[in-house]
């Protein structure tokens, strides 16, 4: 089975922190994924990364940076917390090509205060 | 610009009625459509792949379909554990990404 961790399941942040989301795939994927989720918005596309530090903007980059150094790893930064970047943040990972599944992670419920 | 739209809203179904959630979208060529379920604070689950028209996939009480403009999920007597959000996307061939719809809600009654 495929896995897909998330390093929290809530968090709470003041505003102007940075924050660290983690994720981490146990499948050899190529590409991962982060999403953020709102009501009434769907999920929209953060980032994703193809490859080892690879990485492509998604419809709404402003105000977060990736990093993935390792290939089962891949970090979303919130270089200074406002409130308008509470929201659930799901994770998600693909094999190689761009049809195939992605599977996603149990979320981080964040808020900023 | 692709768009995925999901319908109804939300559906209130008695245990063992059976109905369907329809899902249209427009895409600038369709790579693959997908169906998730979602339960509440948890991340979507995997359900179905579908790729060309015509093509069906079944999975207990659950059939997806797909023609040229929309898919639908059949729901066959469901059971109050069915109750959660069933979201559908799409990947085209403006890249890697998944373009979702907002999703159907469901709730199943005893």
């Amino acid at each position: 089975d495929v896995k897909v961790t998330q390093s929290s399941r809530y968090l709470v942040k003041r505003t102007g922190e940075k924050v660290f989301l983690e994720c981490v795939q146990d499948m050899d994927h190529e590409n991962m994924f982060w999403y953020r989720q709102d009501p009434g918005l769907g999920l929209r596309l953060i980032y994703f990364s193809y490859d080892v530090k690879m990485k492509e903007k998604g419809d709404i980059p402003e105000g977060y940076s990736v990093s993935r150094e390792k290939k089962e790893r891949f970090s979303l930064i919130l270089e200074s917390a406002s409130t308008n970047q509470t929201s659930m943040y799901l994770c998600a990972s693909s094999y190689g090509t761009r049809t195939d599944t992605q599977y996603f992670g149990p979320g981080t419920r964040l808020t900023v205060l | 610009e692709d768009q995925v739209t999901q319908s109804p809203e939300a559906l209130r179904l008695q245990e063992g009625e059976s109905s369907s959630l329809n899902c249209s979208y427009t895409v600038s060529g369709l790579r693959g459509l997908f169906w998730y379920r979602q339960d509440p604070g948890k991340g979507p689950e995997f359900l179905f792949t579908l790729y060309s028209a015509g093509e069906e996939k079944e999975k207990e009480r659950l059939k997806a379909t797909l023609t040229k403009k929309e898919s639908f999920l059949h729901i066959t007597a469901p059971k109050p554990e069915d109750s959660a959000t069933y979201l559908c996307a799409v990947n085209s061939n403006s890249g890697y990404a998944l373009n979702f719809g907002k999703g159907t809600s469901l709730l199943v009654t005893p």
